[in-house]
């Protein structure tokens, strides 16, 4: 089945504890983003990666790093990760390079991390 | 920069009516629009998306939209509304001249539908 997967799906951790969310997708997509869900504010994105070595900032990129070795796997990694940073986050994969369709997402199920 | 608006945060049917969700965006052009579907414990779904072309938009689960330039809104209707379809509604543009693929939501439509 065709799929982002996001791992781990919850997690509650202590200010400080670096920390790593694994995403990973079946389907070859070039372009995989991070975004974060916040109550009354949709979602935003942290990072996205055009293609394997290439990553760049999206609208709220502090606190959040991101390396994108391989063209299945996108980590979203918090080296010190503050209660502020509690959210829903969601990684997402496009097949296309360019074009409409680049913007067709394909969202995994979310990972809830709480930051106490 | 682009900008969505959902004005209604919370929308209460009964089951059979008619639905419709509003979706209002600020873009200096024609914006690609989405809607998307989030399930409580899921990831977004997505219902339809608009690139160009004819502006009355089908979806998947007998959603559609109409694109309506005049009026900078993309709303979101289904003719009759079933249980199933409780969920949080996303409303999404993209802009066609960058490169980074973002998208930018609107704040989310709940859904809440009454036997």
């Amino acid at each position: 089945e065709a799929q982002v997967t996001q791992n781990p799906r919850y997690l509650i951790t202590v200010t400080g504890k670096k920390l790593t969310v694994t995403c990973s997708q079946n389907m070859n997509h070039e372009y995989m983003s991070w975004y974060r869900q916040d109550p009354g504010l949709g979602l935003r994105q942290i990072y996205y990666s055009m293609n394997v070595e290439v990553t760049d900032k999206g609208d709220v990129p502090e606190g959040y790093k991101v390396s994108r070795k391989e063209k299945r796997n996108f980590p979203l990694i918090l080296e010190s990760p503050s209660p502020n940073q509690t959210s829903l986050y969601f990684c997402a994969s496009s097949r296309d390079r360019g074009g409409a369709g680049a913007n067709v997402l394909t969202f995994g199920a979310g990972s809830r991390l709480t930051v106490l | 920069a682009q900008s969505v608006t959902q004005p209604d945060i919370h929308i209460t049917v009964s089951e059979g009516a008619s639905l419709e969700l509003r979706c209002n965006y600020s873009y200096g052009a024609t914006p690609y629009l989405f809607w998307y579907v989030q399930s409580p414990g899921q990831g977004l779904q997505l219902l339809l998306k608009y690139f160009s072309g004819d502006t009355l938009v089908q979806g998947i689960k007998g959603f559609e939209a109409e694109f309506k330039r005049s009026q900078s809104s993309f709303n979101l209707r289904k003719p009759s509304v079933h249980w199933s379809d409780a969920a949080e509604y996303f409303c999404a543009v993209g802009a066609p001249d960058t490169g980074r693929r973002a998208l930018t939501f609107g704040s989310g439509t709940r859904l809440q539908v009454q036997p």
